[in-house]
């Protein structure tokens, strides 16, 4: 199964963009790339997915290299609630994720 | 609500015992996932259920983990003889079959003593 790697960890300003990225040099052909948040004490909540092509929508915008062996998710203008874990996955199959360990981002006042 | 309901939010057990977890999902949603999640891990995936197909348990860690969904809609994870390795928050997503986009409950926090 195709993995992910992230970052442990990232530190940004609030009101600065923020870009995450993400490594998957094995992603085939099929797999879609999702991008999931779980802010503390909550279950995980959509973010954004792309195949191929870069897409926005409003939460936030993700690039997608164009071999598909990364992808970077941006926050635009980061603010106190994305303090979250983000987690960078792909999607195999029909429904299968395989979770990676995740992005733990600090937003800074 | 329109949310993915799960219940309890916390459970307290004492090893050797069985506990069960329940998750309505959203309604319509003909896809449900269960995860484990240990403290400050990423999700393991558990079992997943789509209509009235046989179920994917190759994610179950053992023979003492089943799920059962009654009726295409309410789930139940059952651990039988807990163990405290089992301690965890396990959570419940739910799609649709149009849209493949999980929407997930706020979890049951397990803590075997």
């Amino acid at each position: 199964d195709a993995k992910t790697t992230q970052p442990n960890s990232m530190e940004s300003n609030e009101e600065e963009p923020v870009h995450l990225p993400c490594n998957h040099s094995t992603i085939s052909g099929t797999d879609y790339i999702h991008w999931y948040r779980q802010l503390p004490s909550q279950g995980p909540e959509y973010v954004i997915h792309g195949l191929t092509s870069n897409v926005n929508n409003r939460m936030a915008s993700l690039a997608i290299a164009e071999d598909r062996k990364s992808s970077t998710l941006i926050l635009h203008r980061a603010t106190l609630r994305d303090a979250a874990v983000y987690y960078c996955i792909l999607r195999s199959g029909t429904y299968k994720y395989i979770f990676g360990t995740g992005t733990r981002l600090k937003v800074l006042a | 609500g329109a949310g993915v309901s799960q219940s309890p939010s916390n459970k307290v057990t004492e090893k050797g015992k069985d506990v069960e977890l329940r998750c309505d999902p959203i309604s319509g949603h003909t896809a449900l996932y269960w995860y484990r999640q240990s403290l400050g891990q990423g999700l393991e995936f558990l079992i997943y259920f789509q209509g009235n197909s046989a179920p994917d348990k190759s994610g179950l860690p053992s023979d003492r983990f089943s799920a059962e969904r009654t009726g295409g809609s309410v789930s139940t994870l059952t651990i039988q003889r807990t163990q405290q390795e089992d301690s965890a928050v396990y959570l419940c997503a739910s799609s649709s079959q149009r849209l493949n986009i999980q929407y997930f409950g706020a979890g049951t926090r397990l803590s075997v003593l």
